[in-house]
């Protein structure tokens, strides 16, 4: 399907570590987006790549995308006690409609 | 710029019961969406207004749940009636273009008891 899959499922770190989490997906994609989702400020987008974008850069963010392994990755350096969220990668095909998976937990301690 | 307004936030009703919700986009997206989300889940795509057409409504339960964006600006969802199943987060979100990144409102808690 459509849909992305994070892995992994839960991470958790301390303050100042990268964290990277993984998404696959099985059709072919227009575009693949991040979002992040935290009580306080509720679903917000992160970044956005396009299918013949192999990375894209965002402060301290950054996605890459393998369209020939259907996979993206997205990397947070120097975490932060305030990048604690769950992270959902969204696949956009043929319709631009996006699929979120389940997404990854991350935890982050000061 | 002023986000997506949703309302009410909170909501709890019976079964058998019917609600509506609420959502006013960011001036200027013409595309429109309504997601549920199930505690621990994603967010799954209900319905997608471009202007004041539906592009996408697939996963939209028919039989109790409605949408509508008359003018092509705010909209509004309804369940009627209401399941235990559809308690969740109702969020709406808009995106300039279609396919493009989108903004998301506060959400719209239900619990049905």
């Amino acid at each position: 399907s459509q849909q992305g899959e994070e892995d992994p499922q839960a991470l958790s770190i301390q303050e100042g570590e990268n964290a990277t989490m993984n998404c696959s997906y099985k059709t072919s994609i227009n575009n693949l987006q991040w979002y992040r989702q935290n009580s306080g400020r509720g679903l917000v987008h992160l970044i956005l790549i396009r299918s013949n974008e192999r990375e894209k850069h965002s402060g301290r963010l950054r996605v890459t995308l393998d369209t020939s392994k259907k996979s993206s990755s997205l990397l947070i350096t120097a975490s932060r006690a305030a990048d604690t969220a769950s992270y959902f990668c969204a696949p956009a095909g043929g319709t631009d409609k996006l699929i979120f998976g389940t997404g990854t937990r991350l935890q982050v301690f000061p | 710029e002023a986000g997506v307004a949703q309302s009410p936030r909170y909501k709890i009703i019976e079964k058998r019961q019917s609600v509506a919700f609420w959502c006013n986009p960011i001036s200027g997206h013409a595309t429109l969406y309504w997601y549920q989300q199930i505690l621990g889940q994603g967010p799954k795509l209900l319905i997608q207004f471009q202007n004041n057409g539906v592009v996408d409504d697939s996963q939209l339960p028919k039989d109790r749940f409605s949408a509508e964006r008359l003018k092509g600006v705010d909209s509004t969802l309804k369940i009627q009636p209401a399941k235990l199943e559809d308690s969740a987060v109702y969020l709406c979100a808009s995106s300039y273009l279609q396919g493009g990144e989108q903004y998301f409102g506060p959400g719209t808690r239900l619990t049905v008891t």
